[in-house]
């Protein structure tokens, strides 16, 4: 069955540092993948996603992501983290293989805190 | 730019009653879902909607569950006689393509809180 982890429950970085939120995921064909945030009070706003093609993405709010297929691995980066980037960051994964019909498999989340 | 609105934001319910939560996906799209999250667990998949009918559904997704489309815009999650264990986020979403790789759009959630 297909799943995601996210192996940091909680993360805290000063402002200005740069930022790696690991995702795994389980799958046994190239999956489609996602990067969805949360600020307090809000719904899940799509950062950044990856289809085909180029393993690197770039999303919005200055984040990529890479995917690697060797690792089953889709990191999200930023290379300077601003006071407004705290919030939780949910890795999803959509299949549309096996009935899955594009409904998507979320990990559990980071907590991203930042340090003035 | 378009939106996906739930209400309401916060519901607070007896074990055992109805509860409806109200879902306004965004306007031309024609996929809709419900996914949950119990606090500290993982965003979970409950169900999408297509054409007026259940396209998918979870093991989540019992008989206590149901959906519907009133109208051409509201899209709502009825759960019928509710549990403790249902307390959680409820996120609506939307998209405009059943395929794997679209984009869902989410709503802001409505937390349930079953006494």
């Amino acid at each position: 069955a297909q799943s995601v982890t996210q192996p940091d429950i909680h993360i805290t970085v000063s402002e200005g540092a740069s930022l790696e939120l690991r995702c795994n995921y389980s799958y046994g064909a190239t999956p489609y993948l996602f990067w969805y945030v949360q600020s307090p009070g809000q719904g899940l706003q799509l950062l950044l996603k990856y289809f085909s093609g180029d393993t690197l993405v770039q999303g919005i709010k200055g984040f990529e992501a890479e995917f690697k297929r060797s690792q089953s691995s889709f990191n999200l980066r930023k290379p300077s983290v601003h006071w407004s980037d705290a919030a939780e960051y949910f890795c999803a994964v959509a299949t549309n293989y096996g009935g899955s019909q594009g409904n998507l498999i979320f990990g559990k989340g980071t907590k991203l805190s930042v340090k003035p | 730019e378009p939106e996906v609105t739930q209400t309401p934001s916060h519901q607070v319910t007896q074990m055992g009653q109805e509860v409806i939560l109200r879902c306004v996906p965004i306007s031309n799209h024609l996929y809709f879902y419900w996914y949950r999250q119990i606090l500290g667990q993982k965003v979970e998949f409950l169900v999408s909607f297509y054409n007026n009918e259940i396209s998918e559904k979870s093991e989540i997704f019992d008989d206590q569950f149901s959906v519907e489309r009133p109208d051409g815009s509201n899209f709502t999650l009825k759960i019928r006689s509710t549990k403790l264990e249902d307390s959680a986020m409820y996120f609506c979403a939307s998209s405009d393509s059943l395929a794997g790789g679209e984009t869902q759009y989410f709503g802001p959630g409505t937390r349930l809180l079953v006494l």
